[in-house]
C-alpha cells in the first residue's frame, strides 16, 4: 500500500512564527504536492515537486515555501505565519509517467492554526 | 474559472437510501480525465474511480456506479443502499491531459451524512 505520512495531526503556533509542515512517502514517487483545504473552495495546491530540488508554484504559492532534498520528503516552509494560513493541508504524491492519468496518494492532513 | 462545479453541498440520507452526487466540469481538452475520491473523517483522501474522456461506457463496482457523459460535461456518482461507513466528504477533480500534465482541479466537495 501507497503510504503518504504526514509529520503533525494538529498544530498551533503563533503569528509570525516559522513553520515546517512534513511530508513522507515510501512508494518512489516522483511527484509530490502541497494543498490546502478550506470550506466551500475545495483543495488548492500550493507547490508541486516533480523531482529532487525541482519545485513549481502551484495556484496560491503566496506566503509558502518548500524543500525537496530527498526524494521521499517534501517540506510544506510558513516563512512567517499569519492567521489567513489556518486551514487543513494536505500532501499527496503520484507517479510521474502518464502524469495526468495517475491518481494521487494523499497523506491524512494536519490542521494548522494560526493564533 | 471553476473547472470542476459540484452545487450540492451537503446531503444527508437515512441508511439503504441511493445518494447522487453530482459534478459538472470544463475542459477545452479532447483528452482528460475525471476521479472521484472521498474524505472520511479521518482526514486522507482516497482515489475511488477515474474515467478518461475516450470512455463514457458507465459502470458499476459494487455500490459505486457513475454516470459520464460529455454532452452535459457530468461526471456523476451514486452509491446504492447507503451505509454509515459512506459518511464522508466527496470530490470530483479534473485532470487536463495538455496543461500541467500534473495538476488536478477540485470541486468544492459535497459533504455527505448517513444517518442510522
Amino acid at each position: 500500500d501507497v503510504k503518504v505520512t504526514q509529520s503533525s495531526r494538529y498544530l498551533v503556533k503563533r503569528t509570525g512564527e516559522k513553520v515546517f509542515l512534513e511530508c513522507v512517502q515510501d512508494m518512489d514517487h516522483e511527484n509530490m504536492f502541497w494543498y490546502r483545504q478550506d470550506p466551500g473552495l475545495g483543495l488548492r495546491l500550493i507547490y508541486f515537486s516533480y523531482d529532487v530540488k525541482m519545485k513549481e508554484k502551484g495556484d496560491i504559492p503566496e506566503g509558502y515555501s518548500v524543500s525537496r532534498e530527498k526524494k521521499e520528503r517534501f517540506s510544506l516552509i510558513l516563512e512567517s505565519a499569519s492567521t489567513n494560513q489556518t486551514s487543513m493541508y494536505l500532501c499527496a504524491s503520484s507517479l510521474q509517467a502518464g502524469s495526468s492519468y495517475n491518481e494521487q496518494f494523499f497523506g491524512p492532513g494536519t490542521r494548522l492554526t494560526v493564533l | 474559472a471553476q473547472k470542476v462545479t459540484q452545487a450540492q453541498t451537503e446531503i444527508s440520507v437515512v441508511e439503504k437510501e441511493d445518494v447522487t452526487l453530482d459534478c459538472v466540469y470544463e475542459t477545452r481538452d479532447t483528452t482528460y480525465y475525471l476521479f472521484w475520491y472521498k474524505q472520511p473523517p479521518s482526514g486522507e483522501l482516497v482515489f475511488l474511480i477515474r474515467r478518461n474522456s475516450f470512455d463514457e461506457q458507465n459502470e458499476i463496482s459494487g455500490r459505486y456506479s457513475w454516470n459520464f457523459q460529455k454532452s452535459t460535461s457530468s461526471f456523476n456518482f451514486t452509491i446504492t443502499a447507503s451505509q454509515v461507513v459512506d459518511s464522508a466528504v466527496y470530490f470530483c477533480a479534473l485532470s487536463e491531459a495538455s496543461g500541467d500534465d500534473y495538476k488536478l482541479s477540485f470541486g468544492a466537495g459535497t459533504t455527505v451524512t448517513v444517518r442510522a
